[in-house]
């Protein structure tokens, strides 16, 4: 069963702090990895990640994917508290008649000033 | 543009009635998913619908039900309600499906 894991599932940091949030995934025919970040409620987009070692970047914000390892890794430096907010990782994979997203549980991140 | 705009943005109610969401994708989006969201659990996938047809479906039972308007509009009915279908219901829409999904604020569902 294709499968999308996400850790840690919560994480306190202080502002100006790095974190690294990971997400590693066992999905048969990958397509690509997203993240997203979710604030109140409406999760927004982040990156999408297809290849392996290039990373994305906006920002204090960056992601790599390593496909031959299956995971991917959020970074996400000098914190402010605005970056306090779930961390959504999301795996698209084939379904019956297209692809759809497989997503994780969500990692929750919160800034103390 | 305007965003997903998902209404009622607040929803309680009882074991045992049913309930319909909605969901008004972006303009000239054709494809609306949506997602059951409860804490610890991430997003689970309901159902895509592309093109008034629903494309996709994700494990849930049969109470819960879609479908898609000629104006891409969709609505989600959850029939015989129970405890465990407490949750943000969320909608995606995107042009064709898949990537690049843009969310509404989603309908937080209260059943007491």
């Amino acid at each position: 069963e294709d499968k999308v894991v996400q850790s840690p599932l919560s994480l306190v940091v202080h502002e100006g702090d790095t974190v690294t949030l990971n997400c590693s995934y066992e999905v048969t025919n990958f397509r690509s990895l997203l993240w997203y970040k979710q604030e109140k409620k409406a999760p927004t987009f982040l990156f999408m990640l297809t290849s392996s070692g290039i990373e994305k970047k906006s920002g204090r914000l960056s992601s790599i994917l390593d496909k031959k390892e299956l995971f991917s890794i959020l970074n996400i430096t000098a914190t402010q508290t605005g970056d306090s907010a779930i961390y959504l990782c999301a795996v698209e994979a084939p379904s019956v008649s297209n692809y759809q997203l497989i997503w994780g549980a969500g990692t929750k991140l919160i800034i103390k000033p | 543009k305007a965003g997903v705009t998902q209404t009622p943005r607040y929803l309680i109610k009882t074991r045992g009635q049913q309930v319909t969401l909605s969901c008004s994708p972006i303009s000239g989006h054709r494809s609306v998913s949506w997602y059951q969201q409860t804490p610890g659990q991430g997003l689970q996938f309901l159902f895509e619908y592309f093109s008034e047809t629903q494309r996709n479906k994700g494990n849930f039972p049969g109470r819960f039900s879609g479908r898609q308007f000629s104006n891409s509009r969709s609505e989600m009915n959850v029939s015989t309600l129970e405890l465990g279908d407490s949750a943000l219901y969320l909608c995606a829409s995107s042009l064709s499906g898949g990537v690049r999904a843009f969310f509404g604020q989603g309908t937080r569902l209260t059943v007491v």
